[in-house]
């Protein structure tokens, strides 16, 4: 089956660092990636599309210019949080899909905490 | 009205029982349906598409409503490993394909 990983999978941080999360589609090459951020007990809550070679499309409310994405390749796409606050702690996770109405599959998640 | 509904549970079953749950949604031009369950502290897996004719594996049978706008899922025989949050994904139609969670619904299973 189609495999997503995602690195860091924890994470600890100061709060004003920024801090870098990598998700890759292992076998299979991904058109599309989400991201998602999930408060416990919450649902997931989706932040941003990413195409490969395009800029990212934010859900509203997401601020762009704290949430970076960066979709270099049909098999990476990263999330860099940008002067993390200890609002930002979270559990991000990200899914890659081949087609439009493919499944998504998604990463283990990383777990961010800002002290 | 939200996009994707669910009821939260959480549904408190013994094993063995059959479990059914529903999830609505709004946008009528939504074209894909998906369930997926996910474990605490783990990342959402999927367990079935949801296709018009309804369909089924094993123990899980999905369902397709268009005209009410809702899918179901139920479970038979339940077993103490089906505790999880079972999550409805439904992609955003007229031409996005962006999808969307339901907030989930906790099913636990108890000896």
């Amino acid at each position: 089956g189609a495999v997503v990983s995602q690195h860091p999978s924890r994470v600890i941080c100061k709060s004003g660092t920024s801090v870098k999360i990598e998700c890759r589609s292992l076998d299979f090459q991904a058109t599309t990636m989400f991201w998602y951020r999930q408060f416990p007990k919450k649902s997931l809550m989706l932040m941003a599309t990413s195409n490969e070679g395009s800029k990212a499309t934010y859900e509203q409310g997401v601020e762009k210019d704290k949430f970076l994405i960066n979709h270099a390749s049909l098999t990476l796409s990263t999330l860099t949080v940008t002067s993390a606050h200890p609002e930002d702690s979270s559990f991000y996770i990200c899914s890659a899909r081949v087609g439009l109405e493919e499944t998504q599959y998604f990463g283990p998640g990383t777990r961010l905490l800002v002290l | 009205r939200k996009e994707v509904e669910q009821d939260p549970g959480p549904f408190n079953v013994p094993e063995g029982a059959t479990v059914a749950f529903n999830c609505t949604y709004s946008n009528s031009a939504s074209q894909s349906f998906f369930w997926y369950r996910q474990d605490c502290r783990k990342e959402p897996k999927l367990l079935m598409s949801v296709y018009s004719s309804g369909n089924e594996d094993g123990r899980f049978t999905a369902q397709l409503n268009r005209a009410s706008q809702y899918i179901s899922l139920l479970i038979r025989d339940s077993k103490l490993s089906d505790s999880a949050t079972y999550l409805c994904v439904v992609n955003r139609g007229g031409g996005s394909y962006i999808p969307t969670f339901g907030r989930g619904t906790s099913l636990i299973v108890h000896p």
